[in-house]
This record gives C-alpha cells, structure tokens and sequence, in this order.
C-alpha cells in the first residue's frame, strides 16, 4: 500500500512570495489533515477535510493560508504572502474512517518550508 | 484547551538501557491517547495507543498505560537499541470534536550510543 505523497520535500522563498504544496493521500482516504511543525514544536493541526468538506479550519491564518481538496483526493496548502515565522515542516496525513477519536492517522515526509 | 506535555529532551542512553519517557495530559473527557515516532528522514508513524484507561498499548517492545489518576501515558522500552534513536511524540485525540484531530507534545528526541 502505498504511503501519504507529499511534494516538494524542501522549499526555500523569500518573504512575501507565495509557496504551495501538494498532498497525495492514501487511497480510499476520506480524512485528510494539514499539519504546522515548527521546529522544536509539535505538530498543529491546520486544517481538516472529510472528502471534499472543510471540518475544522480554526487554526488556519486565513489571511495568507488556504486550502483545497479537489474531489476529495489530492490537496494543495498555499501560502501568500509568506512570512519569515511560516518557516517550518508541513505534514499531510491521512485516515480511512469518518474520522474518529482512535483512528489512526498516516503521515506523509512533509515539506521543509524555509522563509528568508 | 487541551493539551499535551512531555520531558524535555535529548534523551542520551547506552544501547540495552532502560527508557522512559514521561507525558503527561490535559484534556476535559476522556481522550484516546498516542505514542508516534519520527525516524531521521521519515514520517511520523504511529507507535502505539490506548483509548480507555487502564489500557496498555504495545509495538515494538515499547509500552505505555493509559492512567486516568495521574493522567499520564509514560512510555517504556526495557532493553533500547541503537536503532530507536528518532523523535517521540505523545498525543491525545480531541474528544470534543471527536473529529481525529491530535493535540501533540513538543517531541522527545532519543539518542541511542552503541
């Protein structure tokens, strides 16, 4: 089976340029998830998506950051204009159920943003 | 809000050592509970878990009991090898939106010397 595909692995931009990246999930995944990991930290859940459906954007700078999930498979995470504190490891996971407590989420590489 | 709290790290231990890593929780209800470990290079992949107190989640030889009282989820290896050294992140599940989403710790990195 294979994994959670992100893309690119590492991106290096200045500020204010914009950055997307791309998450390919499991197959049959209805559950994708976008998380922030600076470093040192631990992941911060971004935004949420059940198929093609938006379940929690709560934590997302709405003001530079979206999201979208064409026909409940793919994703892409965009960010304009970037900022210097945007710098960090973006990680796409995925879960098979309608998520649930205990189910158990699959993460992609993530994508090294760097923002000079 | 919820929240997740582990011990700062690196953690430096000789290969056979006994491993402990202490988490602790903070959370309204009753959260099913995570051990995930980053390898160099890798994703984060899913250790172990426990949903309901008093359970035990296990993998690898690594354990960790879900304790309600002390709101704790340490997690233990008996015997460690050069190969656990990574970054080891406990979480907890939101239970309020019951949505999947995790809250996780800060990360505890593990170096393992031969």
């Amino acid at each position: 089976e294979a994994g959670v595909a992100q893309s690119p692995r590492y991106k290096i931009i200045e500020k204010r340029q914009s950055v997307a990246f791309w998450c390919n999930p499991i197959s049959g995944h209805a559950t994708l998830y976008w998380y922030q990991q600076i470093l040192g930290q631990g992941p911060k859940l971004l935004i949420q998506f059940q198929n093609n459906g938006v379940v929690d954007d709560s934590q997302l700078p709405k003001d530079r950051f979206s999201a979208e999930r064409l026909k409940g498979v793919d994703s892409t995470l965009k960010i304009q204009p970037a900022k210097l504190e945007d710098s960090a490891v973006y990680l796409c996971a995925s879960s098979s159920t309608a998520a649930v407590a205990n189910t158990e989420a699959f993460f992609g590489q993530g994508t090294r943003l760097t923002v000079v | 809000g919820d929240s997740v709290t582990q011990m700062e790290g690196p953690v430096t231990l000789s290969e056979e050592a006994f491993l402990t890593i202490n988490c602790t929780y903070t959370a309204t209800g009753y959260p099913s509970l995570f051990w995930y470990v980053q390898y160099p290079g890798e994703g984060l992949q899913l250790l172990l878990k426990a949903t309901k107190a008093d359970d035990k989640g296990s993998n690898k030889g690594f354990e960790a009991t879900y304790r309600k009282e002390t709101t704790s989820f340490h997690l233990e290896k008996g015997s460690v090898q050069v190969s656990d050294s990574a970054v080891y992140f406990c979480a907890l599940s939101d239970v309020s939106s019951n949505t999947g989403k995790l809250i996780f710790g800060q990360g505890t990195t593990l170096q393992v010397k031969p």
